[in-house]
């Protein structure tokens, strides 16, 4: 069965400091990434996708991602927190060819303090 | 704002009550999702609907019962409701193919007293 692990369930950086939030697929071959970001009682809201073009992928915000297949990984990065930032973090996969079985992780909670 | 609208944004229902949850995206797509979201918990997948037909139930129970009668509206039928089923639930929708995202609505938050 495929996977998606966040491997921090709680990242908290100072306003200002670099944003790093992991996350590792299990895939039988390439599936298409995405991570999504939600504020509270709030929806999900796409931040970037991957889809096996670059493998560096721009988002949103600041916001960026390297898929690494050697490592099955697609960890999400910004040069510099801001307050706007605090949220949950979702990396979802789509392993199949038809884009509807969604895979999500079990999402990371990111704080910025002042 | 996403395209993908859900009524009502909040809903607080007795166990013995009936309510429905809609959702309407305008948005072309034709793969409409359930997901449930609780709190300290992944978000669970319950349905998703391809062209108007169910093509995933995820071991829901009965007391949620969904209805697709177009490509762009998509509702859940609540009864019986326990305390435990109060949540968020989300819609999403999608166009069916590789790489492409799902548009999620702001959700409906459900407390069952």
């Amino acid at each position: 069965a495929q996977s998606v692990t966040q491997l921090d369930s709680h990242v908290s950086v100072s306003e200002g400091t670099p944003v790093l939030l992991r996350c590792n697929y299990s895939s039988s071959y390439s599936p298409s990434l995405f991570w999504y970001v939600q504020h509270p009682n709030k929806g999900l809201q796409l931040l970037l996708k991957y889809t096996s073009a670059a493998t560096l992928v721009k988002g949103i915000n600041g916001f960026e991602a390297e898929f690494k297949k050697s490592e099955t990984s697609f960890h999400l990065t910004k040069p510099s927190a801001h307050m706007s930032d605090a949220a949950e973090y979702f990396c979802v996969a789509s392993p199949d060819n038809y884009g509807q079985n969604f895979v999500f992780g079990p999402g990371t909670r990111l704080s910025v303090l002042p | 704002e996403t395209g993908v609208t859900q009524t009502p944004r909040h809903l607080v229902m007795g166990m013995t009550n009936k309510k429905s949850l809609k959702c309407e995206q305008h948005l072309g797509h034709n793969a409409m999702y359930w997901y449930k979201q609780s709190a300290k918990k992944p978000l669970e997948l319950m349905f998703v609907y391809n062209f108007k037909e169910q093509t995933e139930n995820n071991s829901v129970p009965s007391r949620f019962s969904p209805e697709c009668p177009n490509s762009s509206h998509l509702f859940l039928h609540l009864h019986t409701l326990q305390p435990e089923d109060s949540a968020l639930y989300l819609c999403a929708s999608s166009v069916p193919g590789k790489s492409t995202e799902a548009f999620f609505g702001q959700g409906t938050r459900l407390t069952v007293v």
